[in-house]
């Protein structure tokens, strides 16, 4: 199994931009996360998905952000427009779900510079 | 979920065991123990996770106390390579309606040559 796959590994734009970060989740898995991880305020779950359907997207930070899944096997992560302070990197993590819900994989993460 | 308190960093010597201790004095009966770890650049991994009875695994073990208010990560033969931040999470099962894993700041491990 190759694990989570996440495109691109960097990414660097301009404020003012749209950004668009992918994902493909581990076969079989049911649940997608996304998470971003500053310095300043470590790892923070976004939004995550069940069955392709947005359950939680409390963590997105304001309408700039939007996420999709259009199905089981690809995700993507937009924000529009990006600004500097978006700069981070963003993970994405599959999970089985039922009593593994909290068994995570993650991806390698997308680093994320907005200049 | 229950609150975890890790001590900021430790190192070990390589080949050592690496003994990680986090304490959830406030865990409830029906919330189990994660660990995970971040190594430099890349995403966390998942180790181990426990309810009541230590865990085992090929990565680590898990030694929970009786009464539950702490636990200990055990790396028996510690490498360069387990050089990372180790996470303690204390949550209930999740149902799918309110998944969300808490990332403290975790505990910074270095393993020595």
């Amino acid at each position: 199994d190759a694990g989570v796959i996440q495109s691109p590994r960097h990414e660097v734009t301009e404020m003012g931009q749209e950004v668009t970060l992918r994902c493909k989740p581990i076969s079989g898995h049911d649940y997608l996360f996304w998470y971003r991880q500053t310095m300043m305020r470590g790892l923070e779950l976004l939004i995550y998905f069940n069955n392709n359907v947005p359950i939680d997207d409390s963590g997105m930070p304001e309408d700039r952000f939007s996420a999709k899944m259009p199905n089981a096997s690809f995700s993507t992560l937009k924000i529009q427009p990006s600004e500097p302070r978006d700069s981070a990197v963003y993970f994405c993590a599959s999970s089985p779900g039922g009593v593994t819900l909290d068994t995570q994989y993650f991806g390698p993460g997308t680093r994320l510079t907005v200049l | 979920d229950a609150k975890t308190t890790q001590p900021t960093s430790m190192d070990c010597a390589e080949g050592r065991a690496a003994n990680l201790p986090c304490n959830h004095s406030t865990i409830s009966g029906n919330e189990y123990v994660y660990w995970y770890r971040q190594i430099h650049s890349q995403g966390p991994q998942y180790i181990i996770h426990g309810l009541k009875n230590n865990e085992t695994n090929e990565m680590a073990s898990l030694i929970i106390t009786e009464d539950r208010k702490s636990s200990t990560l055990i790396l028996p033969h510690a490498t360069l390579r387990d050089t990372a931040v180790y996470y303690c999470i204390v949550r209930v099962a999740s149902t799918g309606a309110n998944s969300k894993l808490t990332f403290g700041k975790g505990i910074t491990l270095s393993v020595r040559p």
